[in-house]
C-alpha cells in the first residue's frame, strides 16, 4: 500500500483564493516533499521539509509538517489559473537498507479564472 | 542540459511481447528510479538504484527487471507484457542517497498493452 494519502482528492477554487491540501503518511520519514504535475507531464519538485522542521515557506507556498500526527499540509496563497495541476506529497526514507521516495495519491486542483 | 530523458514517449505492445524503456540522465545523479502512474493511484515505485551496479525493488516490482551498468542509464525491461502493465511510466533521478533533496523526472512513457 502507498505511504501517503492526500485529501481532498479534488479541489476547485476561484482565482485569488487560497488552496490547502493535506497529506497523511504511515511510517517515520527523513523528509517530506511536494510535487506538481501538469496534465500529461512529468512531476516538478516544489518544496522539501525535513523531519525536524515544522513549517517552511517558498514564495506563495507554505508547508507544515506534524510528525506526531504523521501529516503535512500544502497551502497555496492567492491562487492563479496557472496553478491548476495535480499536487503530490512524497515521503523520503533513506539510510541503511532503505532508500525510497514514496508518493501519495495526489490532489487535483482546479483554479477557475 | 537535457536532464532526464525517456524513450520512447508512446508504445503499444501485444500481450506477451517484451520491451525495454530507456532512461538516461546527464546530471551525474547517484539515485535513479522507475514509477508507474495509474488513474487514482498516484505514482508507485517499481525499482530503484542507489548507484551503478546496485538495484533494489520498490512497491510493485513484479513483471519488471532493471540493471544499472552506468551512472547515466537505468533501463526498465518488461519481460512478458500484460494488459495490467498498461500505464504511464516515469523515470526519476536524485543527486544522492545521503539525503534525498529533490527528484528530477522525465516526461514519461505511455505504454498500452493490448
Amino acid at each position: 500500500s502507498q505511504q501517503g494519502e492526500e485529501d481532498p482528492q479534488a479541489l476547485s477554487i476561484q482565482e485569488g483564493e487560497n488552496a490547502t491540501m493535506n497529506c497523511s503518511y504511515k511510517t517515520s520519514i527523513n523528509n517530506l516533499q511536494w510535487y506538481r504535475q501538469n496534465s500529461g507531464r512529468g512531476l516538478v519538485h516544489l518544496i522539501l521539509i525535513r523531519s525536524n522542521e515544522r513549517e517552511k515557506h517558498s514564495g506563495r507556498l507554505r508547508v507544515t509538517l506534524d510528525t506526531s500526527k504523521k501529516s503535512s499540509s500544502l497551502l497555496i496563497t492567492a491562487s492563479r489559473a496557472a496553478d491548476t495541476a495535480s499536487y503530490f506529497c512524497a515521503t523520503a526514507n533513506y539510510g541503511g537498507a532503505t532508500n525510497k521516495l514514496i508518493f501519495g495519491t495526489g490532489t487535483l486542483l482546479a483554479v477557475q479564472p | 542540459n537535457a536532464g532526464v530523458t525517456q524513450t520512447p514517449k508512446f508504445q503499444v505492445l501485444k500481450t506477451g511481447q517484451s520491451m525495454t524503456l530507456q532512461c538516461a540522465q546527464d546530471m551525474n545523479h547517484e539515485y535513479m528510479s522507475w514509477y508507474r502512474q495509474d488513474p487514482g493511484m498516484g505514482l508507485r515505485l517499481i525499482h530503484y538504484s542507489v548507484g551503478a551496479g546496485i538495484t533494489d525493488q520498490g512497491e510493485v516490482p513484479n513483471g519488471y527487471n532493471v540493471s544499472r551498468s552506468t551512472t547515466e542509464d537505468f533501463p526498465l525491461r518488461l519481460l512478458s507484457a500484460a494488459p495490467s502493465q498498461t500505464s504511464v511510466y516515469f523515470c526519476a533521478s536524485s543527486p544522492g542517497t545521503g539525503g534525498f533533496t529533490e527528484a528530477f523526472f522525465g516526461q514519461g512513457t505511455r505504454l498500452t498493452v493490448v
